[in-house]
């Protein structure tokens, strides 16, 4: 299963874009990046996810490196709500294959400024 | 979007008795379910995968027999914590994943806060 690193926390003043980095070195062919995130105390919210095209939907956009090694979550206008953890996500598959599961690392920690 | 919720949202029990958290999808069928649970300023750690009408697949270490899973319908999975005990306490999370939709997204609950006593 391909792991990922993530910075441990990041700063971004409110109204301007953050940009959180990933790296995926491991990752297989066959293999989608998946961003989530997690404010304090609830459960992770699905943001966006890609396989080596470049994503945007009403959230945010995934850049992925043309050798999939990393990619890159852009909130383009980051506000207070914006605060959490955001978890970048390599999804694996099972010996069923029919399954997959999701293996959360430690996440950034997103700290959205006034 | 898919709407995941679970109930109860927070309980507090004396330690031995068992507990039951309750996780439905609301507007989609699940085939598969996932229960995760996070101590305190941890990440998320997998507990168990549950698929209807089947025994749930526990992760190493977790306790099957401490940890009852039942997926008896497509929109309802339940996790039975039995015999709790302090270190038991801890936020549970449940999610469901869409198989129809055929993006594989895994939709998450809001989670429930158990404290044991």
């Amino acid at each position: 299963d391909a792991k990922t690193t993530q910075p441990t926390s990041m700063d971004c003043a409110e109204g301007r874009a953050a940009n959180l980095p990933c790296n995926h070195s491991t990752i297989s062919g066959n293999e989608y990046v998946y961003w989530y995130r997690q404010i304090h105390s609830q459960g992770p919210q699905y943001i966006i996810h890609g396989l080596k095209n470049n994503e945007t939907n009403e959230m945010a956009s995934l850049i992925i490196t043309e050798d999939r090694k990393s990619s890159t979550l852009i909130l383009p206008h980051a506000t207070l709500r914006d605060t959490a953890v955001y978890y970048c996500i390599v999804r694996v598959l099972n010996s069923g294959g029919s399954n997959y599961k999701l293996t959360f690392g430690k996440g950034t920690l997103l700290t959205v400024n006034p | 979007g898919a709407v995941v919720s679970q109930h109860p949202s927070w309980v507090i029990c004396k330690s031995g008795t068992s507990v039951k958290i309750e996780c439905r999808s609301l507007d989609f069928q699940a085939t598969t379910m996932f229960w995760y649970r996070q101590f305190p300023k941890q990440s998320l750690m997998l507990m168990a995968t549950s698929n209807e009408g089947s025994k749930a697949t526990y992760e190493q270490g977790v306790e099957k027999d401490k940890f009852l899973i039942n997926h008896a319908s497509l929109t309802l999975s339940t996790l039975t914590v039995t015999s709790a005990h302090p270190e038991d306490s801890s936020f549970y999370i449940c999610s469901a994943r869409w198989w129809e939709r055929g993006t594989n997204e895994q939709f998450f609950g809001p989670g429930t806060r158990l404290t044991v006593l």
